[in-house]
């Protein structure tokens, strides 16, 4: 089963309006971190924003925010008022507690979503 | 300024031709890893390393090997590219700890394509 599942190969959004992207994860982890990172057409991996699975509240980063349900297994990416350099892929991404027998700190991905903002 | 830095950034080789990808990072991380990026498929993990001489195998790890004989460098190897490992890889760094949420820092990633 894939740990990371991100069901929006592609979407479009308004510039100015918000966008949610999709993210679900597996884990019998009690402790675990969710990660959005965006990729531009340039290629590098930017992070933008981390949600612990013991925070009570929702990660906020500036127009980002995590959108986190835990009981859900859901960490949704909302994107406010959406600009034109917004349009990239976007990776929702987990790394598991030492718990976890990976003791490998890896960051297990999606496949990620093409976000295109539209003027 | 904090970075993870790999050379080449774009490769063109031949099936069969041994080939190196470096990668440094300058923020003294005790973990690095190496990632390849294919499409539809999202980043998958080759290999990573917790330290110095201490290496271990991803998702994805054959056709490669690794070394980390220093902190601060990890280099890719292919010992026998093919096709199959055309790809867009990319290093990473993090430093390693009890708390879970160590950003990775990300090299500029190396497009690799094996004819």
């Amino acid at each position: 089963a894939q740990k990371i599942t991100q069901t929006q190969p592609g979407m479009f959004v308004q510039e100015k309006e918000a966008v949610t992207l999709d993210c679900t994860y597996d884990t019998s982890d009690q402790s675990y971190g969710l990660f959005w990172y965006k990729q531009p057409s340039s290629g590098e991996m930017i992070f933008l924003i981390y949600q612990g699975s013991y925070d009570e509240q929702n990660a906020t980063e500036g127009r980002y925010s995590l959108n986190f349900q835990k009981a859900r297994k859901s960490a949704n990416l909302v994107i406010s008022a959406s600009q034109l350099g917004d349009s990239a892929m976007y990776f929702c991404a987990m790394r598991e507690g030492p718990d976890s027998g990976a003791g490998s700190y890896q960051l297990t991905f999606g496949k990620g979503t093409k976000l295109s903002v539209i003027p | 300024e904090a970075q993870v830095t790999q050379n080449p950034r774009y490769l063109i080789t031949v099936t069969g031709k041994k080939l190196t990808v470096t990668c440094s990072q300058n923020m003294n991380h005790e973990y690095m890893s190496w990632y390849r990026q294919d499409p539809g498929l999202g980043l998958r993990q080759i290999y990573y390393s917790m330290n110095v001489e201490v290496t271990d195998k991803g998702d994805v790890p054959e056709g490669y090997k690794v070394s980390r004989k220093e902190k601060r460098n990890f280099p890719l190897i292919l010992e026998s590219p093919s096709p199959n490992q055309t790809s867009l890889y990319f290093c990473a760094s993090s430093s390693k700890g009890v708390e879970l949420n160590t950003e990775a820092f990300f090299g500029q990633g190396t497009r690799l394509t094996v004819v």
